[in-house]
C-alpha cells in the first residue's frame, strides 16, 4: 500500500536556522507529493505540492524536490522565522480513475525560538 | 467564499450518545472527506465522497456514517460514541486532478467522548 514516513518531532531550532524536515514514501504508480502546514488552532493548508518526478515546489521560502530515485521530498528553509512555527506534514496523492486519496505521514512539531 | 466551515468547534459527548458533525463548502468542490487526527498518527480517511449522493470508505470508517445529498454538505454521523472516538475531525474539499489537486481543509471539531 501506500505510505509516507516523515522525521520524528518535534524539532526545536533557533530563529534563522536552517531547516530539513524529511519525508520518504511508498508508492504504487506515480503519486503527487504534498507539504502541509498546521498552525495553531487551525486546519491544514496547502504549503508546496509536485506532481512529477525532479519537481520542486515552493512557497514562503519553503521548497521541497521530488526524488523518484530516493522516494523522498524533504522540505527545507534556509531561515527559519518564529512564525513557521507550526505542524508539517509530508503526504502522496494517488490517482486511481478519478478516486483519489492523500495519505499523510505523522507530522512532525517544529518550534522555533526567538 | 468562507471556504471550508465545520460546526460545532467543540463537543463533550458521553459514551453511547450520538451526534452529527456538519461540513459545508461554497466552492463548488466535488471531492469532500472526513478525516481524524490523533497524537502520532497523521490524518486518517474516515469517509469521502466524489460527488452528491456518492460515498465510501475511507482507512477507518467503522462507527462513523455519511451522506451527500447536495455537492455543499458532507456530514459525519457518530452513531453510538465511545472514547476511542476522541479526536480532532477534519473535513476537507477540493476538484479532482492531478495538476489543481488542492485539498481546502475546515479549522476542525474537537471531540471528546467520556
Amino acid at each position: 500500500g501506500n505510505s509516507v514516513t516523515q522525521m520524528e518531532g518535534p524539532v526545536t531550532l533557533s530563529e534563522e536556522a536552517f531547516l530539513t524536515i524529511n519525508c520518504t514514501y511508498t508508492a504504487t504508480g506515480y503519486p503527487s507529493l504534498f507539504w502541509y502546514v498546521q498552525y495553531p488552532g487551525e486546519g491544514l493548508q496547502l504549503l508546496l505540492k509536485a506532481t512529477k518526478a525532479d519537481d520542486k515546489g515552493s512557497n514562503k521560502g519553503f521548497e521541497a524536490t521530488y526524488r523518484k530515485e530516493t522516494t523522498s521530498f524533504h522540505l527545507e528553509k534556509g531561515s527559519v522565522q518564529v512564525s513557521d512555527s507550526a505542524v508539517y506534514f509530508c503526504a502522496l496523492l494517488i490517482s486511481n480513475f478519478g478516486n483519489e486519496k492523500l495519505t499523510f505521514g505523522t507530522g512532525t512539531r517544529l518550534t522555533i525560538i526567538p | 467564499n468562507a471556504g471550508v466551515t465545520q460546526t460545532p468547534k467543540f463537543q463533550v459527548l458521553k459514551t453511547g450518545q450520538s451526534m452529527t458533525l456538519q461540513c459545508a463548502q461554497d466552492m463548488n468542490h466535488e471531492y469532500m472527506s472526513w478525516y481524524r487526527q490523533d497524537p502520532g498518527m497523521g490524518l486518517r480517511l474516515i469517509h469521502y465522497s466524489v460527488g452528491a449522493g456518492i460515498t465510501d470508505q475511507g482507512e477507518v470508517p467503522n462507527g462513523y456514517n455519511v451522506s451527500r445529498s447536495t455537492t455543499e454538505d458532507f456530514p459525519l454521523r457518530l452513531l453510538s460514541a465511545a472514547p476511542s472516538q476522541t479526536s480532532v475531525y477534519f473535513c476537507a474539499s477540493s476538484t479532482p486532478g492531478l495538476a489543481t489537486h488542492e485539498q481546502y481543509f475546515g479549522p476542525g471539531t474537537r471531540l471528546t467522548v467520556t
